[in-house]
């Protein structure tokens, strides 16, 4: 199994649905992250999660929300979907300092339509 | 403030020819400095990382990066180019302390046979 897993992998939906990204890790880390993905714009910083009772707005939080269930889940969700919303979504996790570097999951690809 | 510029986002060579990927960071701090790959739909993975013990850092699949703090480069190379190099290389800058990493926009290597 993956030390990090996003579900689903590809998923379609229309705008105004509400949706759920799913993000479990078994590398015992504290720190997790959701990324967005965009051509020509890199991988921007959604939210981030220090532990279950510390969460954190990234630089394009707007129309996103999070919960960290448990140490090794984080989940992000779209309230009310909008096209430019469609991206790849990235799930990272790393130990207390992240000057060792993440670990990333597959990402899911989401399109809003 | 820390930020990284990558040169080029797209970068072609031929196949056996010298890879340089170009990077430059901004960071008031010394900084951690990582590559990332990404191949097709697939997540990141790390290819190497700076975290000051030596300049010239050694990566998988033969790629290596040399920090210079007079130039606030850290660039990417591989001698000679194989065809599975092809993807998207990622350059990323953590300060000490700070709470997550700043990625660049990309840079699309392909390799020409």
């Amino acid at each position: 199994d993956a030390d990090v897993t996003q579900t689903p992998r590809n998923r379609i939906t229309k705008t105004g649905k509400r949706i759920m990204l799913e993000c479990s890790q078994t590398k015992g880390h504290d720190r997790m992250y959701w990324y967005r993905q965009d051509p020509g714009l890199g991988l921007r910083l959604i939210y981030y999660s220090f532990d279950v009772k510390d969460i954190n707005k990234g630089e394009i939080s707007d129309g996103y929300s999070v919960s960290r269930q448990a140490q090794a889940k984080f989940s992000l969700s779209l309230e009310s979907a909008i096209p430019n919303q469609t991206a790849l979504y990235f799930c990272a996790t790393s130990e207390r300092t992240v000057n060792y570097g993440y670990t990333f999951g597959s990402g899911t690809r989401l399109t809003v339509v | 403030a820390q930020s990284v510029t990558q040169l080029g986002s797209h970068v072609s060579v031929s196949e056996g020819a010298l890879v340089l990927l170009r990077c430059n960071y901004s960071s008031s701090v010394p900084p951690y400095l990582f590559w990332y790959v990404q191949y097709p739909n697939q997540g990141l993975q790390l290819l190497l990382k700076y975290t000051s013990a030596a300049t010239l850092v050694k990566g998988i699949n033969g790629f290596e990066a040399e920090f210079k703090k007079s130039e606030t480069s850290f660039h990417l190379t591989k001698p000679s180019a194989h065809m599975s190099d092809a993807a998207e290389y990622f350059c990323a800058v953590s300060e000490g302390g700070a709470n997550n990493l700043f990625f660049g926009t990309g840079t699309r290597l392909t390799v020409i046979p």
